[in-house]
């Protein structure tokens, strides 16, 4: 069965600490890894994208790894700001799929403490 | 550039009433279309997605219908609502196969 899963699914740390969450997929074939930041009523917003081929990719604060090997993903925080409260999502393309048909994690919701 | 567009932003109806949710997209042509809901401290679930005028894939059965009249409009739509249909409604296109790009969103209180 195709899944992602989260972990934790939520986190509470204080402002200029790091922080990292990690995503688990099972989805075979895979194509590519996105994070997405959700900030609270919102929709979500494209932080990294990576291919299976890609291990590192960075935005801003935002480092993303993959290890298509063990299927694991992690998103890495730095330096985090209160503006960084918010759910965060692992969201899996199966590579079969030609609609562009997601599969997505539950989120991990991050709230940043002054 | 492109936009999209969801009305309206929140919107509260009684239990056997209909509902109808708009999203529009801007600066593309021939998207693919898709509904999602996302319950309270749930993850995202796929209702519909569309890849024309006309078409549409339902992923789940369920007490909701989608309607693509136009290139770039797509419709969610309901007879008579549940309470379990409660929860935020995002559209999201894309061109290019796994992009993904979502609307703002619209929160639905069925009471």
């Amino acid at each position: 069965k195709n899944q992602v899963e989260q972990s934790p699914q939520s986190l509470i740390i204080l402002e200029g600490k790091n922080c990292t969450l990690q995503c688990n997929y099972t989805v075979s074939p895979f194509s590519n890894l996105r994070w997405y930041k959700q900030d609270t009523g919102r929709g979500p917003v494209s932080l990294t994208i990576m291919t299976f081929s890609e291990n590192t990719k960075s935005n801003g604060r935002y480092t993303a790894t993959l290890d298509a090997d063990t299927k694991q993903s992690s998103l890495h925080i730095t330096a985090s700001q209160l503006s960084d409260s918010a759910s965060y999502i692992c969201v899996v393309s199966h590579g079969s799929s030609n609609t562009g048909k997601l599969i997505f994690g539950q989120g991990t919701t991050l709230q940043v403490k002054p | 550039s492109q936009t999209i567009h969801q009305w309206p932003a929140t919107l509260v109806q009684p239990v056997g009433s209909p509902l109808s949710l708009e999203c529009t997209v801007e600066g593309t042509s021939n998207p693919n279309l898709y509904w999602y809901r996302q319950a309270a401290g749930r993850g995202l679930q796929l209702l519909f997605y569309s890849v024309g005028i006309g078409q549409i894939s339902s992923e789940v059965p369920q007490n909701l219908s989608a309607s693509r009249p136009q290139d770039r409009q797509f419709i969610l739509s309901s007879k008579k609502l549940l309470l379990s249909d409660s929860g935020f409604y995002l559209c999201a296109w894309n061109r290019v196969i796994y992009e993904q790009y979502f609307g703002p969103g619209t929160r639905l209180t069925v009471t």
